[in-house]
């Protein structure tokens, strides 16, 4: 079973849309969450850190679930620019940050 | 402005050839990575080194050299690779070893292409 799961996608979804995507760890002891997205032929870029409490920075909402063992991010109103692909990063007990493969978004005009 | 600088962005090497992936962060950290993505792949820790000195090794075939001659600079010498190495290959930097995620800083990236 891999540490960080994602679904690769793509997930193609018309602008305007909302979209949700899920990430699985295995390590219940993992200490820290972490959405990145990283743009064609880029470097991952930080979006938001994922908090117990769940937390939202404008159209982007990202939750945790610590007894599942997954985290989310949900996409409102997509747009255009949000095309991307999204990593999941956990950081496990021994202060390791295991990446996940990255979900491929598409936003369609 | 990248505060982590990586040239060349594009090789394309033979298998018989060595050549010189380089690094440099402007940040001021402490701690220097080195990372592999292959396509639809998680990225792969290679190296890391805190203050010039190699910490993990995690377990990268010898066909891939690194240095870190200052806090500052890190090179990845690589030769006689195979087409499978070829990948988007990432440093990064962060304050000290501990690297969370949200204090680690990537560099844009060396796209290798071993032919």
């Amino acid at each position: 079973r891999k540490e960080v799961e994602q679904d690769p996608g793509p997930f193609n979804v018309p602008e305007g849309a909302t979209v949700a995507f899920n990430c699985t760890y295995s390590n219940s002891a993992s200490q820290s969450f972490f959405w990145y997205r990283q743009d064609c032929r880029k470097e991952p870029k930080l979006l938001m850190s994922v908090y117990s409490s769940g937390n939202e920075d404008g159209r982007f909402t990202a939750q945790l679930n610590r007894a599942s063992q997954y985290i989310s991010l949900l996409i409102r109103d997509s747009k255009l620019s949000d095309s991307a692909t999204y990593l999941c990063v956990v950081m496990d007990s021994n202060y390791q940050l295991i990446w996940g493969a990255g979900t491929k978004l598409i936003i369609k005009p | 402005e990248t505060g982590v600088t990586q040239t060349p962005r594009h090789l394309v090497m033979g298998m018989t050839n060595k050549k010189s992936l380089k690094c440099e962060q402007h940040l001021g950290h402490n701690a220097m990575y080195w990372y592999k993505q292959s396509a639809k792949k998680p990225l792969e820790l290679m190296f890391v080194y805190s203050l010039e000195e190699r910490v993990e090794n995690n377990s990268v075939p010898s066909r891939f050299s690194p240095e870190c001659p200052n806090s500052s600079h890190l090179f990845l010498h690589l030769h006689t690779l195979q087409p499978e190495d070829s990948a988007l290959y990432l440093c990064a930097s962060s304050q000290n070893r501990v690297a969370t995620g949200n204090t680690i800083y990537f560099g844009e990236g060396s796209w290798l292409t071993v032919v």
